[in-house]
């Protein structure tokens, strides 16, 4: 299976900062189609996972602004640009180019200083 | 206003078994891949299962494979999990989720499993 590296695993930000979380994968994320499958997902405490970016940099409906994800072949980031209160939780990306083996990967903690 | 409901979680003795159920609303089931994704505090999100719309293909990471057996009824819009021979590391929050598009689009509130003597 494709393996997902993320990090920091932890990242503490000032509110209003910019927050950058790093994820890594074992193998080229490039689909024969040409597509790349990178998603990125938000889990609030006390919540399920909530899809916040599709193919590396699509945002999903109702997601702000402030979120944005870039990146190629095997390195991609999320990046948000100005950290608010209900930002707070942990943040997975994920591989849908490999099947039938999809992976997340560990999760990045994102919390208030 | 799509929402995965799932049920049967608990409480189950090592080597015992448990059936877990998702109904689905607000989406044509029927058309819909479906998947089990589980999360611990060890190992995180878990894809361990998925089914086709129609029932095939299946799929089972080699971590529950010969013990999990996922299915569907179309005419009622659930899905299942059926498991087997269960061990303390099947502890977890199971979700329901739909893989589409080659990502993950609805989840689940989860269910509890917890495998324990």
């Amino acid at each position: 299976d494709v393996v997902m590296t993320q990090s920091p695993l932890s990242l503490p930000v000032t509110l209003g900062q910019p927050a950058s979380i790093s994820c890594r994968s074992s193998q080229s994320l490039v689909h024969s189609n040409g597509n790349t499958y990178l998603s990125w997902f938000q889990q609030r405490p006390g919540q399920s996972p909530r899809r916040l970016i599709y193919k590396v940099s699509n945002r999903d409906s109702g997601v702000p602004d402030r979120f944005s994800g870039s990146g190629s072949g095997t390195d991609f980031t999320l990046e948000i640009s100005r950290v608010e209160a209900e930002d707070v939780g942990v943040y997975y990306c994920f591989q849908g180019t490999y099947w039938p083996g999809l992976t997340f990967g560990g999760g990045t903690k994102v919390e208030i200083k | 206003q799509v929402q995965l409901v799932e049920s049967g979680g608990g409480l189950v003795k090592p080597g015992g078994s448990l059936r877990l159920s998702c109904t689905t609303y607000g989406l044509t089931f029927s058309d819909e891949y479906m998947a089990w994704i589980r999360q611990t505090p060890g190992k995180g999100l878990e894809l361990i299962s998925y089914i086709g719309n129609s029932g095939s293909p299946t799929y089972h990471a080699d971590s529950v494979k010969g013990r999990f057996t996922i299915s569907r009824d179309n005419t009622k819009n659930s899905l299942f999990l059926q498991m087997n021979s269960l061990r303390a590391e099947d502890t977890a929050v199971y979700y329901c989720a739909t893989p589409a598009d080659s990502s993950i689009i609805f989840w689940g509130q989860g269910a509890l499993v917890t495998v324990s003597s």
